[in-house]
């Protein structure tokens, strides 16, 4: 597609539920990455992968949080047993080049709701 | 990692008006991008620039990687240029995360 398409755009759920972020990043684009931004913040990173493989994960609080590319095209970020501090926008971006040299391009976000 | 900050944090100007906002970072870095949160939550590339000058309309911003900071320009204001702010680096010679590293933003508010 034309962007970083990204779905649902927003998620109403109950906590003690998982949830799945999807994320279709720009075609061709090497590197996708995940950021969470909580209300009157600037996104924070979570994971990244270059192709299918992922690189860093040291931004993902805790084991409730993971994320996979098996294509090294379209992302899943799963939310395992939901908690109300989960809330919050996650955005995907994707980058032609791999590493942290390349220009980011962001998704319009998935806003998530954890009742 | 590497530290981000932004300022002014709030700023509040009349349509009309020019503004420069300021991104100051820790470490040597070799990119550096500006995005703008627009009213309804997209994030909106506007330079990615490591160093130098670019414009863009009513837009420029400048890059002096060897002092660590970065200034983005507004000329002219307009009421849809209000939302937030964002520079954002990624990991310097110090190393950290490889993902961009954000600031807080500046919170701009352009009345009529």
């Amino acid at each position: 597609g034309a962007g970083v398409s990204q779905s649902p755009r927003y998620k109403v759920t109950k906590r003690g539920q998982d949830v799945a972020l999807r994320c279709d990043p720009i075609s061709g684009h090497v590197s996708l990455y995940w950021y969470r931004q909580a209300l009157g913040q600037g996104p924070e990173f979570l994971t990244y992968f270059n192709y299918e493989a992922q690189q860093d994960k040291s931004g993902l609080p805790n084991d409730r949080f993971s994320a996979e590319r098996p294509e090294g095209s379209i992302s899943t970020l799963t939310i395992q047993r939901t908690e109300q501090r989960d809330s919050a926008m996650y955005r995907c971006a994707s980058s032609l080049s791999p590493g942290a040299a390349g220009e980011l391009f962001f998704g319009e976000g998935s806003r998530l709701t954890v009742l | 990692g590497i530290q981000v900050e932004q300022s002014p944090p709030d700023l509040i100007l009349q349509e009309g008006a020019n503004s420069t906002l300021r991104c100051n970072f820790s470490d040597s870095v070799n990119n550096l991008q500006w995005f703008h949160q627009n009213p309804w939550g997209q994030l909106i590339n506007l330079f990615y620039i490591p160093s130098g000058t670019k414009q863009n309309g009513r837009l420029s911003a400048t890059t002096v990687a060897t002092e660590r900071y970065s200034l983005l320009y507004i000329s002219s204001s307009q009421t849809t240029d209000s939302g937030v702010y964002f520079c954002a680096v990624p990991p310097g010679s110090g190393g950290g995360a490889d993902g961009l590293t954000f600031g807080k933003g500046t919170h701009l508010i352009i009345q009529p």
